[in-house]
């Protein structure tokens, strides 16, 4: 099973915009819209804060968006503030019908 | 609010077996699809099992196929992971997480517990 490639690290000053990638092959993202993103803070359970490739779940702040296209996912956050500053995963339903995550990406507020 | 709580975790040695439990609160447990996923030391996240809102349907990810077991309890509100021959790159926190959609799997989790630490070492 391979994991999805995301960078290790991306980062930005507050009120920039940053992306982050999230890079599979044909079977990992397959023909489902089953991409979603995690926010992780060391020592806390992560948060969901987009499903479907594109959903924003209630609560979640309008500076997260994100997009799909080919084999490739992207998550955006605009507008970057401190509490940004996290790790952030991806993650996809593949046709070998189980779950993938990506293997993080360190997002650092300069 | 949903609650999920993680417990049975600890240190083993290579080879035992361990079961992890996962009390669920706040909703109907019995209409939600349910999962075990698992953080080693300094890595990210890996997804472990899944089991649908009834039990008939397990997925696995191909590290712990034939070695872990997901089951549950719909009587007790309550999900399980047996751990057999455990290695020691099974180390991890182990989070149990709800799934978002009644009665189907949507492989997103809104719902987290805190987890549970595994160490695997002689």
């Amino acid at each position: 099973q391979s994991a999805l490639t995301q960078p290790a690290s991306v980062s930005g000053s507050p009120g920039q915009s940053i992306t982050i990638s999230c890079t599979g092959t044909g079977s990992d993202f397959g023909a489902y819209n089953y991409v979603s993103w995690y926010q992780h803070h060391p020592g806390k359970a992560p948060k969901l804060v987009i499903y479907d490739v594109t959903h924003r779940p209630s609560g979640v702040s309008n500076r997260f968006s994100a997009s799909k296209s080919g084999q490739t996912a992207s998550l955006n956050i605009s507008g970057l503030q401190a509490e940004d500053e996290a790790d952030y995963y991806c993650s996809s339903y593949t046709t070998s019908a189980i779950l993938v995550f990506g293997g993080g990406t360190k997002v650092t507020v300069l | 609010q949903v609650q999920l709580v993680e417990s049975g975790g600890g240190v083993v040695q290579p080879g035992r077996s361990l079961r992890l439990s996962c009390a669920a609160s706040g909703f109907t447990f019995s209409s939600f699809a349910m999962n075990w996923v698992r953080q080693a030391p300094g890595k990210g996240l890996e997804w472990v099992a899944a089991i649908s809102f009834d039990g008939s349907n397990k997925y696995y990810a191909d590290s712990v196929k034939g070695r872990f077991t997901i089951s549950r309890d719909n009587s007790k509100n309550t999900l399980y992971l047996q751990m057999n021959s455990l290695r020691a790159e099974d180390t991890a926190l182990y989070y149990c997480a709800k799934d978002s959609i009644l009665y189907t799997t949507s492989w997103y989790f809104l719902d987290w517990g805190q987890g549970t630490l595994v160490t695997v070492s002689s």
